[in-house]
């Protein structure tokens, strides 16, 4: 089945030591997203890549990077991880001409900080 | 800007159950409406969806009625059951630059209990 893959699905980090995320993608959509979702709230859109054009949000941290080497890969990298910054991490896709605007999720990566 | 009230939470039944979880909206354009559902520890699953006024969307018994006169996207199911709960996101997207900007609510915890 086409999906949206997220590894690992749990990460342990230590305060300050880089850590990346990588989600895949099998459904050959345009459009990338990387969202945090801090406990019990709402995803928070952080960035997005469209094709290879990256989008980032008025506040999103520098401390929050992507990369998108291929159509069917993308990476957050978190260059200085803060006990702030742990969360999950929702990565998206969706295709952008035709369709209904519909966005696909991976399972999710749950960061720790230490 | 655009944005999305929904019901806050917890909202606590018994199984079988009638369920309703209000959505309201505001937006400049045409959005297309979706209803997301988040089981523990895992990532968004779309549960429905509705792209333009007095579309209906409905899944697994769950409905939802696009109502641009009253601006609302309410979701409801006849008869919940325990494996029903989880949190429920209302999410619009208006196509914004090319891509699908997603605009959740704050989400609402639903718990069935049996």
């Amino acid at each position: 089945d086409a999906m949206v893959i997220q590894n690992p699905r749990y990460q342990v980090t230590q305060f300050g030591k880089p850590v990346t995320l990588s989600c895949s993608q099998t459904l050959n959509h345009n459009v990338m997203y990387w969202y945090q979702q801090k406990s019990s709230q709402a995803p928070k859109l952080l960035f997005h890549y469209y094709d290879k054009d990256f989008n980032n949000e008025a506040d999103t941290p520098d401390n929050f990077q992507s990369r998108r080497p291929n159509t069917s890969f993308c990476f957050l990298d978190i260059r200085s991880p803060g006990l702030g910054d742990a969360a999950m991490y929702l990565c998206a896709t969706s295709r952008v001409a035709g369709g209904t605007n519909e966005q696909f999720f991976g399972p999710g990566t749950r960061l720790t900080v230490l | 800007g655009d944005s999305v009230t929904q019901m806050e939470g917890p909202v606590t039944l018994s199984e079988e159950a009638f369920l309703t979880i209000n959505c309201t909206y505001t937006a400049t354009g045409y959005p297309s409406l979706f209803w997301y559902v988040q089981y523990p520890g895992e990532g968004l699953q779309l549960l429905l969806k509705a792209t333009k006024a007095d579309d209906k969307g409905s899944n697994k018994g769950f409905e939802a009625t696009y109502r641009k006169e009253t601006t609302s996207f309410h979701l409801e199911k006849g008869s919940v059951q325990v494996s029903d709960s989880a949190v429920y996101f209302c999410a619009l997207s208006d196509r914004s630059g090319g891509y699908n900007k997603l605009i959740f609510g704050a989400g609402t915890r639903l718990a069935v209990h049996p």
